[in-house]
């Protein structure tokens, strides 16, 4: 268990407001990403960030910011939502060695499920 | 541009037929494969990396092979509660940071 919770899990919003995603780690990890899933695309990067206050866009990242006070908290931030951005959103952290494999994976939050309509 | 790819898209086997699930890929600097099960509502579960060309993982009914073009995810005698999606990704060093790129993921349905 990589010891990560993301909140909400659902939220059905409207086009226009502004959306705030919380993912919280337990362990310490320097390494955080936000991902987006949707039909026929894998695991798609939106931000990452490599520690306090130091964060880097992804493949997918307009729309959409981000920000790391704390090392356990990543936030991410829709901010004026569009039905585009309806998707699972997963957390992911790099494994710091800690669990399971060798190093270099990433193991994921249980998701939220946004709605925008 | 990296890419992967995972066939099929979708497999349907019958408990205890075994089968392979492929993910074939195209990348600058390979730095590690990984495979993640994925059950539906759920967040991908870490299964293995691999690291090199020749490499073999194994856990319970799952064996994972690459090669320097793809990986196999070997599933011998499945079980039901083995259903799941199952999905590929590379991860190359860019920039610095851990560049993971995902397939699309096989639909593994196990019927009784």
């Amino acid at each position: 268990d990589a010891g990560i919770t993301q909140s909400p899990r659902h939220k059905v919003t409207e086009t226009g407001t502004p959306v705030t995603l919380r993912c919280h780690q337990t362990e310490n990890h320097r390494y955080m990403y936000w991902y987006r899933q949707d039909p026929g695309h894998g695991l798609r990067l939106i931000h990452y960030s490599y520690g306090v206050k130091d964060t880097d866009k992804g493949e997918v990242s307009d729309g959409y910011s981000v920000s790391r006070s704390k090392t356990e908290d990543f936030l991410l931030t829709l901010e004026s939502a569009t039905s585009s951005q309806t998707s699972v959103y997963f957390c992911a952290i790099r494994n710091n060695e800690l669990l399971a494999g060798d190093g270099n994976e990433q193991f994921f939050g249980p998701g939220t499920r946004l709605t925008v309509l | 541009e990296d890419q992967v790819t995972q066939s099929p898209e979708a497999l349907r086997l019958q408990e205890g037929e075994s089968s392979s699930l492929n993910c074939s890929y195209t990348v600058s600097g390979l730095r590690g494969l990984f495979w993640y099960r994925q059950d539906p509502g759920k967040g991908p579960e870490f299964l293995f990396t691999l690291y090199s060309a020749g490499e073999e993982k194994e856990k319970e009914r799952l064996k994972a092979t690459l090669t320097k073009k793809e990986s196999f995810l070997h599933i011998t005698a499945p079980k039901p509660e083995d259903s799941a999606t199952y999905l590929c990704a590379v991860q190359v060093g860019y920039r610095g940071y851990q560049k993971v790129t995902f397939g699309t993921g096989t639909k593994l349905q196990v019927i009784p």
